[in-house]
């Protein structure tokens, strides 16, 4: 699975939106992008994913460039409860099988501020 | 509500001991797999198990046993061999197949006495 680069930290005004990039420069066509968050001493919670097109669901939006090189993720209303380590992960989707490891990599701990 | 469960939330072994931490889930999934979590590390695989009655080892399978006798359940004994078992654990399931992401339990935190 291709590797994922992301900056360990951010901050963000509640109420604006947070723009959480990530980069992944070596992702290979039957990749995934995959997004989740973690909240301290919870287990992940999934976000969102996405191969090539945009995507949008009740939680945020997920912007892949058309080479697929990087992603960005969108909270478009930051919350403080909003304020987590999130994580950006490729994955290989084989559609016969799922042998599914998620590689998470140290993640971008986003801080939201009142 | 559909989801998964791990229990305990806290739990301590002595050493020589065994423990098994216990992760069902109602959401109908094929695919169940185990992750270990050090602090401020990211996730690594211990097991995984694509169907009932069959697992494969992760990265780090050394130390731990699971066991996949039905399809809600899949328990995850840490052994005395493993020599560095404090950490969190987390438990996760999915369809088997396609893009459908892996969903999270809340975590077993598990120390040694």
């Amino acid at each position: 699975d291709a590797k994922t680069t992301q900056p360990p930290s951010m901050d963000c005004a509640e109420g604006r939106a947070a723009n959480l990039p990530c980069n992944h420069s070596t992702i290979s066509g039957n990749e995934y992008v995959y997004w989740y968050r973690q909240i301290h001493s919870q287990g992940p919670q999934y976000i969102i994913h996405g191969l090539k097109n945009n995507e949008t669901n009740e939680m945020a939006s997920l912007i892949i460039t058309e080479d697929r090189k990087s992603s960005t993720l969108i909270l478009p209303h930051a919350t403080l409860r909003d304020t987590a380590v999130y994580y950006c992960i490729v994955r290989v989707v084989e559609w016969s099988s799922n042998t599914g490891k998620l590689i998470f990599g140290q993640g971008t701990t986003l801080q939201v501020k009142p | 509500d559909g989801g998964i469960t791990q229990s305990p939330k806290y739990l301590f072994r002595k050493e020589g001991q065994n423990v098994t931490l216990s992760c069902e889930q109602n959401l109908n999934h094929d695919a169940m797999y185990w992750y270990r979590q050090d602090p401020g590390q990211g996730l690594r695989l211990i097991y995984y198990s694509q169907i009932v009655n069959d697992f494969q080892k992760g990265d780090i399978a050394e130390g731990y046993s699971v066991s996949r006798e039905k399809k809600e359940s899949f328990p995850l004994t840490v052994t005395s061999a493993q020599k560095n078992p404090t950490a969190f654990y987390l438990c996760a399931s999915s369809t088997s197949g396609g893009d459908q992401p892996q969903h999270f339990g809340d975590g077993t935190r598990l120390s040694i006495l």
